[in-house]
């Protein structure tokens, strides 16, 4: 099974400042014959289910706001909240689909410094 | 609008059964990849299995030979039969629809499982 880390574990922003929360594969997941990073972001808010936010690593999932980025390849990858808002705060989870099983990092909790 | 509403969770023994439910609206139920996912109180996200269209599925291993998915397209309906329940299974249970690529687009509210005696 791919292994998904990820760090910090939590953290803690001002309003307005970026946010990076990062995430590590224990193996590819770039599939060479598609050129794609088989990666996607969660955003999962107090008492509510996850919400898709990114796939493809880098593409942002319909009506999500453009502060929220993704980038990396291969193995590392990070998600960028560019101006922290109030709404914003959530534990992020990163996934693999590269391959099954289908695994997520262990989260990290963005709070408001 | 998507929306997927998951019953049949609550308390039960361990060594028990229970079958949960998700059923479907808003979208091609029988086109499209179904997975559960759980989440153990104040834990993170653990998938646990897929369907795909044909029927074909796919389970993790720390429920293979105890849970079953299978899903009825006549009902827009998919389930999750869960035997030999442990302690451990204890969990907030989502239905989500799988994107072929394996990515979970829609997520139900959940259903809450707890096992205990």
């Amino acid at each position: 099974d791919i292994v998904m880390t990820q760090s910090p574990d939590s953290l803690a922003v001002s309003l307005g400042e970026r946010a990076t929360i990062n995430c590590k594969s224990s193996q590819t997941v770039l599939y060479s014959s598609t050129n794609k990073n088989y990666l996607a972001w969660y955003q999962q808010k107090p008492g509510q289910p996850p919400k898709l936010v990114i796939y493809w690593a880098s593409t942002r999932e319909s009506g999500v706001p453009d502060r929220f980025s993704g980038s990396g390849s291969g193995t590392d990858f990070t998600l960028t909240i560019s101006s922290l808002q109030a709404e914003d705060v959530a534990v992020y989870y990163c996934q693999q689909y590269y391959n099954t099983p289908r695994t997520f990092g262990q989260g990290t909790k963005v709070e408001i410094k | 609008e998507v929306q997927l509403v998951e019953t049949g969770g609550g308390l039960i023994q361990p060594g028990g059964s229970l079958r949960l439910s998700c059923a479907a609206s808003g979208f091609s139920f029988s086109s499209n990849y179904m997975s559960w996912v759980r989440q153990a109180p104040g834990k993170g996200l653990e998938w646990v299995s897929v369907i795909y269209t044909g029927g074909d599925s796919y389970i993790a291993d720390s429920v293979r030979g105890r849970f079953t998915i299978s899903r009825d397209n006549s009902k827009n309906t998919l389930y999750l039969q869960m035997n030999s329940l442990r302690a451990e299974d204890t969990a907030v249970y989502y239905c989500a629809r799988d994107t072929r690529f394996g990515v979970f687009d829609y997520w139900g509210q959940g259903t809450l499982v707890t096992v205990s005696s």
